[in-house]
């Protein structure tokens, strides 16, 4: 599976958007893009996943460059209960059991 | 539904002891998997499941042990404790059709002193 880069640390203001970056310049053409979170210590949550056009949800929007070697997870309205440990993850759709999880990005949203 | 479930929540073992951490799911998933986390650390996948009497190891599976005889339950084993599997431990689950998301339970805080 392809590697990611995230930035350690992250701050923003409590409604503002939140935009997290993750590059993934070796990602393959049947990699998916898949976000997760982890609010302190509790197990990890499925955000959203996409593969090349951009996806939306209740929780997120995931952007994809057009190259895909890069996403950005956005938090259209962050709120103080967004405060976690986000993951950006790249993987084979299909393949069971292949999640790999880097360091991730630590999102604090500040009052 | 239940989702994931995980049993105990916290334990202490001795060094040399044994233990096998339960994991169960309500949702019919095919796929499992053990995690184990530490501190300030990514996850690191131990074992995962496919289905019923089907398992294969992941990124760190020295020490531990698994089998799978039930769609639901997928315990994990720790045969002769030592303290580097001191660690926090995630089971979960994803159906293997659609997105593939996992989803995730409370976690087994383990301390091996």
């Amino acid at each position: 599976d392809a590697k990611t880069t995230q930035p350690p640390s992250m701050d923003c203001a409590e409604g503002r958007a939140a935009n997290l970056p993750c590059n993934h310049s070796t990602i393959s053409g049947n990699e998916y893009v898949y976000w997760y979170r982890q609010i302190h210590s509790q197990g990890p949550q499925y955000i959203i996943h996409g593969l090349k056009n951009n996806e939306t949800n209740e929780m997120a929007s995931l952007i994809i460059t057009e190259d895909r070697k890069s996403s950005t997870l956005i938090l259209p309205h962050a709120t103080l209960r967004d405060t976690a440990v986000y993951y950006c993850i790249v993987r084979v759709y299909n393949q069971g059991g292949k999640l790999i999880f880097g360091q991730g990005t630590e999102l604090s949203v500040k009052p | 539904n239940a989702g994931v479930t995980q049993t105990p929540k916290f334990r202490i073992l001795k060094i040399g002891q044994s233990m096998t951490l339960q994991c169960a799911q309500d949702m019919n998933h095919n796929y499992m998997y053990w995690y184990r986390q530490d501190p300030g650390m990514g996850l690191k996948l131990i074992y995962y499941s496919v289905g019923a009497g089907i398992t294969d190891k992941g990124e760190v599976p020295n020490g531990y042990n698994v089998s799978r005889s039930t769609t639901e339950d997928f315990p994990l084993r720790l045969e002769l404790a030592a303290p580097s599997q001191t660690s926090v431990y995630f089971c979960a689950s994803s159906s293997d059709r659609g997105g593939y998301e996992q989803y995730f339970g409370p976690g087994t805080r383990l301390t091996v002193t």
